[in-house]
């Protein structure tokens, strides 16, 4: 199976600060890379597909970048509702895997 | 609106057997790959299995091969998962998932579009 690791796994920011999390995955899967949004008890949210895709609705302060092994979800401006736990996600073979999460906290 | 939601989930004894269900609105189910994604406790999350098209194609992940099975109805836009010989590492939220994705000459891409809102499936005597 291939695996994603990400980093850090946890990130501690303000509103307005610009962060990047990584995900490396242990064999090149081209561009076939997802990025999920998740907040507590509540089911992910898919912001972004095909490494840089935006999803319809997703504001534009989040986008991605990579392709191969290293990847990158980037938010432009922290804004309180952006204080959650991501996971990036490859479905190029199976079993589909995700990264363990990152959780960014105030 | 595209629409899953799942039932089924509870608290049951290790060995013992339970059936989730997922029921879909706004689209049907015949024309997509249909998934069971879970996240145990404070963890991450974890692929089970997927269907397409009503049971013509499945896939399991490795430790639920042989004990669980999904099946579907397009005629209800449904979709199950028949869990048996639970074990307490299968305590988890289960999640119902549609994915969306493509083949091309550089490989295939997929990705969970739209996702319920869980159920809870606590093995434990």
């Amino acid at each position: 199976a291939i695996q994603l690791t990400q980093s850090p796994s946890s990130l501690s920011a303000s509103v307005g600060d610009r962060v990047t999390i990584t995900c490396r995955a242990s064999q090149g899967i081209s561009s076939a890379l997802a990025w999920y949004q998740q907040k507590p008890g509540i089911a992910p949210k898919l912001l972004i597909h095909d490494a840089s895709t935006l999803e319809s609705g997703v504001p534009s302060r989040f986008s991605g970048s990579g392709s191969g092994t290293d990847f990158t979800l980037t938010i432009s401006s922290l804004q309180p509702e952006d204080f959650s736990t991501y996971y990036c996600q490859q479905f190029t073979t199976y079993p589909p895997t995700f990264g363990q999460g990152t959780k960014l906290e105030i | 609106e595209v629409k899953v939601v799942e039932s089924g989930g509870g608290l049951v004894q290790p060995g013992g057997s339970l059936r989730l269900s997922c029921a879909a609105s706004g689209f049907t189910i015949s024309g997509y790959w249909m998934n069971w994604v879970r996240q145990a406790p404070e963890k991450g999350l974890e692929w089970v299995a997927n269907i397409y098209s009503g049971g013509s194609q499945k896939n399991y992940v490795d430790f639920v091969k042989g004990r669980f099975t999904i099946s579907g109805d397009n005629a209800k836009d449904s979709l199950y998962l028949e869990m048996n010989s639970l074990r307490a590492e299968d305590t988890a939220v289960y999640y119902c998932a549609r994915s969306l994705g493509y083949c091309s000459g550089g490989g295939c891409s997929n990705w969970f579009d739209s996702w319920g809102q869980g159920t809870l499936v606590t093995v434990s005597s």
